[in-house]
């Protein structure tokens, strides 16, 4: 019954460092967003993936690559922090509802 | 691209106050979802629509799924401070590739003076 579980809570990186983010669903739904929350902007759509082997791009996917592991995971992976990448992130999973993880807060310095 | 206009930015309202707030798109949507966001913590979902017309309540909540498929509306009745926080609307699309983006408005923030 855990929902979406997102992996760090909290993280800060040098600039030009890598680090991926996990998120894992048990609700079985075929659909998982990443998304940032940044001041002011809303939840900005990263990247989604439509179902298990598919990726696309969102409105803001410069900077991030993903992985649809299997049906349960979707990483987010910076591979060269940078300072733009600031943001709060969240993952979340879609059937005939969505909901979300508890989200990242990151840090580039 | 999508788009969705959520209005207003904020409110500042008195306890005991009834609540509106709404969303616009430039296309059309198949499912219109309503979210709360508290500080420190992900978006809860409140309210799904899913047909042209719907209208849902939950508690004090309501909202309703416009005609058109290209707008929804929230609406809070008798608020209280608990509903203090960030409202947000979201639709997903009805289009080939599209139709598995789930699209966030900007929020509205909500403040309830005791």
């Amino acid at each position: 019954n855990a929902g979406v579980t997102q992996t760090p809570k909290f993280q800060v990186l040098k600039t030009g460092q890598s680090m991926t983010l996990q998120c894992a669903q048990d609700m079985n739904h075929n659909s998982m967003y990443w998304y940032r929350q940044d001041p002011g902007m809303g939840l900005r759509l990263i990247y989604y993936s439509a179902s298990e082997g598919t990726t696309d791009k969102g409105e803001v996917p410069n900077g991030y690559n993903v992985s649809r592991l299997n049906k349960r995971e979707f990483s987010l992976r910076l591979e060269s922090a940078a300072p733009s990448q600031t943001s709060v992130y969240f993952c979340a999973s879609l059937g005939s509802r969505a909901f979300f993880g508890q989200g990242t807060r990151l840090t580039v310095v | 691209g999508q788009q969705l206009n959520q209005s207003p930015q904020s409110m500042f309202i008195q306890e005991g106050e009834d609540v509106s707030m709404n969303c616009t798109s430039s296309s059309i949507f198949n499912t219109w979802l309503w979210y709360k966001q508290d500080p420190g913590e992900g978006p809860v979902l409140l309210i799904a629509l899913y047909k042209a017309g719907e209208l849902t309540s939950n508690g004090r909540l309501t909202a309703q799924f416009g005609i058109t498929r290209k707008d929804s509306f929230l609406n809070i009745s008798a608020s209280i401070p608990s509903d203090v926080g960030i409202y947000f609307c979201a639709g997903r699309g009805n289009s080939g590739g599209s139709n598995y983006k789930l699209t966030f408005g900007k929020g509205t923030l909500l403040t309830v003076n005791p």
